[in-house]
């Protein structure tokens, strides 16, 4: 068990440019989520992936924001056109289900600076 | 929806002292998970202890303990003998268990808790 890797941990872009970034769950995890940190606040849930399937999505995601998970296992998160207001941290957490709700470990997050 | 309210932003002991974090939430439901997550500066974030709603019993984890009032819907941590590496950014969490874990946490703003040497 390595725990919950993202990468890259740290993405300087500018305005206008696509970002894509990776989270590899553990392995034994079929749940998984991605939330947004900005400075000073708590972060928040942004989506969320029971094995391939995107069940839930917040109104945080906007069309420029898209989530993959094509096998269940990593999951990309893509930034089209990115926008200064999208500086942040971008986190990745899984769980198991062992219970109906279980846990989050979370992933050292993506910082993400648009210029 | 789902609110969570930590008030202090910022908290300040001695090692070795006892502090206490507070924490209040806001929901309808009557099943939920409330957690206390810890980040450490430029750290990610770690579990720090959990707590069924359905549980009367307050968790403890080591130093770490709750007061978990629900009918007041309060959620404070205390941190007993504190010690240098508790020093980071605390996050009361909430989470609802009618949606499976669809609808992810929902975090407080936290509170940074500095201990001093």
């Amino acid at each position: 068990d390595t725990g919950v890797s993202q990468d890259p941990r740290h993405k300087i872009t500018k305005r206008g440019q696509n970002v894509t970034f990776r989270c590899d769950p553990i392995s034994e995890h079929n749940r998984l989520y991605w939330y947004r940190q900005t400075l000073g606040q708590g972060p928040e849930f942004l989506t969320y992936f029971q094995n391939e399937a995107q069940l839930e999505k917040s109104r945080l995601l906007s069309d420029r924001f898209s989530a993959e998970r094509p096998k269940g296992s990593f999951s990309t998160l893509e930034i089209q056109r990115t926008e200064q207001g999208d500086s942040a941290m971008y986190l990745c957490a899984s769980s198991g289900e062992q219970t109906s709700t279980d846990t989050q470990y979370f992933g050292p997050g993506t910082r993400l600076t648009v210029l | 929806a789902q609110t969570v309210t930590q008030s202090q932003p910022e908290m300040s002991v001695q090692e070795a002292e006892t502090v206490t974090l507070s924490c209040t939430y806001d929901t309808s439901e009557n099943n939920y998970y409330l957690f206390w997550y810890k980040q450490p500066p430029s750290r990610q974030m770690i579990l720090v202890i959990r707590q069924e709603a359905y549980k009367q019993q307050n968790a403890t984890e080591n130093r770490f303990s709750v007061n978990f009032q629900k009918a007041a819907k309060s959620f404070s941590l205390k941190i007993s003998d504190s010690q240098l590496g508790d020093t980071a950014m605390y996050f009361c969490a909430f989470m609802t268990t009618s949606g499976g874990g669809a609808d992810g946490l929902t975090f407080g703003k936290g509170t940074h808790l500095i201990i001093q040497p």
